[in-house]
């Protein structure tokens, strides 16, 4: 079965500093992979998602970028984060279903 | 681009009562439309799917219905429980889960005791 991984559970950062995010997923191959982003009792919104290795299409502009270094690897960073990075941050994968990891809670201060 | 509306926003329900929570979307080409759980903290989790080729789908005490000539689907959930206490979201899709899923901004659902 397949498992998407996704670490550090929870961050706190300084403003200014730099962000990376992890997400792995097991159990299969050439996955669409994604990152959404959750405010506080908000919905979700695509930042990221990525169709293949090194191939990454951004939804929206950020102050965050992605990237694909292996199939089943997908990566979340940031420079310079700001206080409005601060958020619930979600990995996931898609075959015929789209399936999701357990989140990084990243506050920002 | 498609666009996903989800209502109500929030919903109170008595242990054992029923919830339905009701979605409408804008693009026709839509054929795949999941709904999600979230609880606190946690990320969503598929709960039920239905595609455009069916009306209706049930899993025990959920069930989903779809029309697609109105271009809205609806979960209902029976005799729900406490642990049935957290955020729905319903998502639309055009290419059956292998594309990008578009989401309604959620529900969330409180079940009292």
């Amino acid at each position: 079965s397949q498992t998407i991984h996704q670490w550090p559970a929870t961050l706190v950062q300084p403003v200014g500093s730099p962000l990376s995010l992890e997400c792995t997923v097991e159990g299969t191959s050439n996955p669409n992979l994604y990152w959404y982003r959750q405010a506080a009792g908000r919905g979700l919104q695509l930042l990221f998602y990525s169709v293949g290795i090194g191939q990454i299409s951004s939804e929206v502009p950020q102050n965050l970028s992605a990237s694909r270094p292996q199939d089943r690897q997908f990566i979340l960073s940031s420079k310079k984060l700001l206080l409005s990075d601060s958020g619930f941050y979600l990995c996931a994968w898609s075959g015929k279903r789209n399936f999701f990891g357990p989140g990084t809670r990243l506050t920002v201060l | 681009g498609e666009n996903v509306e989800q209502h109500p926003s929030t919903l109170s329900v008595q242990e054992g009562d029923s919830a339905v929570i009701k979605c409408t979307y804008s693009d026709s080409a839509s054929n795949y439309f999941p709904w999600y759980k979230q609880e606190l903290g946690k990320g969503p989790q598929l709960i039920i799917d239905i595609r455009s080729n069916v009306g209706e789908k049930k899993d025990q005490r959920i069930a989903v219905t779809l029309n697609k000539t109105a271009k809205h689907f609806s979960l209902h959930i029976t005799e729900t429980q406490p642990e049935d206490s957290a955020v729905y979201f319903c998502a639309a899709s055009p290419n059956s889960g292998y594309s990008t899923l578009t989401f309604g901004k959620g529900t969330m659902l409180l079940v009292s005791p």
